[in-house]
């Protein structure tokens, strides 16, 4: 089947534009992740959407960042007046609850963001 | 707040020959997963082990095996035969079992491997 898909897979903004990011995840997967990394780093969390609960918020950096996410289908990561410390490569990962009970997540080939 | 640390920025290796790629993690909780992960060229993210903190016998797939310390808090990857197409950048990851579901992640290594 088809893993996560992101798009788009590049995007160049000028400083102060707003920018939307989006994430198709793996069908049947109720959890759906946000991650930045940054040049020569390892990734950041960002947000986490599980099912219909509310979302885990916790890693998003300022109030320019947002993200929705309609039931267990596709995701949106919203930047509103882009500065150039968001250039980045965005990544989003899905994953359903394995036999275990953990999480293992997958993930998508990413966004980068060059912010001008 | 859990950190995970990567000493080596850059490792090479020659191919068919053995590579450990060293981690460390700093955690109060005595319940947690490991990862590593490979990142090619192409950014994909692909997990390539994990470990369950309860387990004591270290995890192995195929040619990558780790060598997990609890106590001394150490989760290093040893790549052995290695190819090619093991060139990436590896990045070590934890996961809390009990508090949140986000994977903290290492600063990273590239493997460089020659012919």
């Amino acid at each position: 089947g088809a893993g996560v898909s992101q798009s788009p897979s590049n995007k160049v903004t000028e400083k102060g534009k707003d920018v939307e990011l989006r994430c198709d995840p793996i069908s049947g997967h109720t959890a759906l992740y946000w991650y930045r990394q940054r040049l020569g780093q390892g990734l950041e969390f960002l947000i986490y959407f599980q099912g219909n609960s509310a979302p885990d918020k916790s890693g998003l950096p300022s109030d320019r960042f947002s993200a929705e996410r309609t039931g267990e289908s596709v995701s949106t990561l919203t930047i509103q007046r882009t500065q150039q410390e968001d250039s980045a490569v965005y990544l989003c990962a899905s994953s359903r609850r394995t036999g275990t009970g953990d999480y293992e997540q997958y993930f998508g080939p990413g966004t980068r963001l060059t912010v001008t | 707040a859990q950190t995970v640390t990567q000493s080596q920025p850059e490792m090479s290796v020659q191919e068919a020959e053995t590579v450990t790629l060293s981690c460390t993690y700093d955690t109060s909780e005595s319940d947690y997963y490991l990862f590593w992960y490979k990142q090619p060229p192409s950014r994909q993210m692909i997990l390539v082990i994990r470990q369950e903190a309860y387990k004591q016998q270290n995890a192995t797939e195929n040619r990558f095996s780790v060598n997990f310390q609890k106590a001394a808090k150490s989760f290093s990857l040893k790549i052995s035969d290695s190819q090619l197409g093991d060139a990436a950048m590896y990045f070590c990851a934890y996961r809390s079992a009990n508090s949140g579901y986000a994977l903290n992640f290492g600063k990273g290594t590239s493997l460089l491997v020659t012919p």
